[in-house]
């Protein structure tokens, strides 16, 4: 199985702030990933596909980047309703796998 | 719209078996998509559980293949079962749609069901 490691684990931040998470796979994906956004009890949201993609309807502050085992996702000015944990997910090897999450916390 | 809605059963015993069923509202499931189900236990991250197709064509995770059956009940529902269950699968079990380049864009709302006696 492809393991999918994101980095940190906790972020905290405030309102406006630049925020980047990564997610490194291990071995090469090439372009297949995707960001999810969960909110407290609810289920998770997709936010970019194909790395850089974004979803109809996902906020411009959202963009991602990245291709083979190296991705980020940036939040290019916090906004409160972005408090919550992001994951990523790889979908070019079966099984498709995710990264742990990344809980991004307010400062 | 399409929205997806879980609903089974919230508490099943160990050694048994959970069964949970997807029901899809605004559209058919013979779509050009595939059906999966995707769980998370409590405080973790989320695991692939398996999907289908229309056809019936499945795949499953090797790691819970041996205890998984996804199946097509309806052309708007489709369901999980998953046998000799422990502590372990306690979880929120989420479905979903995925395309056919098998990227997840659509979740239910989640079913947490809970293995205890």
């Amino acid at each position: 199985d492809i393991q999918m490691t994101q980095s940190p684990s906790t972020l905290s931040a405030s309102v406006g702030d630049r925020v980047t998470i990564t997610c490194r796979a291990s071995e090469s994906i090439n372009n297949w990933l995707a960001w999810f956004q969960q909110r407290p009890g609810k289920a998770p949201h997709l936010l970019i596909f194909k790395a850089s993609s974004l979803e109809s309807g996902v906020p411009s502050r959202f963009s991602g980047s990245g291709s083979g085992t190296e991705f980020t996702l940036t939040i290019s000015s916090l906004q409160p309703d972005d408090f919550a944990t992001y994951f990523c997910q790889q979908y070019k090897s079966f099984p498709w796998t995710f990264g742990q999450g990344t809980k991004v916390e307010i400062k | 719209q399409v929205q997806l809605q879980e609903s089974g059963p919230g508490l099943v015993n160990p050694s048994g078996t959970l069964s949970l069923t997807c029901t899809v509202s605004g559209a058919s499931i013979n779509t050009n998509n595939w059906w999966a189900w995707v769980r998370q236990a409590p405080g973790k991250g989320l695991e692939w559980i398996g999907e289908i197709y229309h056809s019936g064509s499945t795949f499953y995770n090797p790691s819970l293949q041996s205890r998984v059956t996804i199946s097509v009940d309806m052309s708007d529902q489709f369901s999980l079962k998953v046998s000799s269950l422990t502590a372990a699968d306690t979880a929120v079990y989420y479905c979903a749609r995925a395309t056919v380049e098998r990227l997840i864009d659509l979740w239910g709302q989640g079913a947490l069901v809970t293995v205890s006696s």
